[in-house]
């Protein structure tokens, strides 16, 4: 399973916008970059996912470069509700059975 | 999304006592699910894969006499922690792939587990 690496942590403010970048040098050709959101005392809650390219969605957006090393979750206009943990999650999307292998992820605390 | 329940949501049990958490899915069938430990400030760390009518998958170190795993239907997986010490107070969380072809798994809003 690909390794993931994230910022340990990030601050931002009300109205701006966050961009988290992850790096995953050694994704195949299979994977799927998938992107959670975890709030204290709750189950991990999915955002977004892509495979290359750009993805958006009501909530954010996914940039992947072409090499796919690495990906960027852009969260537009943050507010305070946005302060959570951040996982980029890499994986086959076709293997059902497979398992997914949380990093460190990114603490993201927006302030007023 | 699909939606996975995770009961109790907390559970307070003496030294000694085995506790049981449920994951259900419930609104699709799930052939696999996975159970994850957080402790504070750190990340989900997998313990083990449960499959539908078969034994459990445990990762390294997790053992398997301490938290046993039953699947015994397509919507419900449980995890029991066998004689539970302090060490084993945790955040425990179960997820689910609904089978759809979609990479992304849904998670239950996982129990809180004080030992005393």
């Amino acid at each position: 399973l690909a390794k993931t690496t994230q910022p340990i942590s990030m601050d931002s403010y009300e109205g701006q916008e966050v961009n988290i970048t992850c790096s995953h040098n050694n994704i195949a050709t299979n994977d799927y970059i998938t992107w959670y959101q975890q709030f204290p005392s709750q189950g991990p809650r999915f955002i977004i996912q892509g495979y290359k390219t750009k993805v958006t969605n009501e909530v954010a957006s996914l940039f992947i470069p072409a090499d796919r090393k690495s990906s960027t979750l852009s969260l537009p206009r943050v507010s305070l509700s946005d302060t959570a943990v951040y996982y980029c999650l890499v994986g086959d999307r076709g293997n059902q059975g497979g398992k997914l292998i949380f990093g460190q992820g990114t603490e993201l605390s927006v302030k007023p | 999304g699909a939606v996975v329940s995770q009961h109790p949501s907390w559970v307070i049990c003496k030294s000694g006592t085995s506790v049981k958490i449920e994951c259900r899915s419930l609104d699709f069938q799930a052939t696999t699910m996975f159970w994850y430990r957080q402790f504070p400030k750190q990340s989900l760390m997998l313990m083990a894969t449960s499959n539908e009518g078969s034994k459990a998958t445990y990762e390294q170190g997790v053992e398997k006499d301490k938290f046993l795993i039953n699947h015994a239907s397509l919507t419900l997986s449980t995890l029991t922690v066998t004689s539970a010490h302090p060490e084993d107070s945790s955040f425990y969380i179960c997820s689910a792939r609904d089978g759809q072809g979609r990479l992304e798994a849904f998670f239950g809003q996982g129990t809180r587990l004080t030992v005393v």
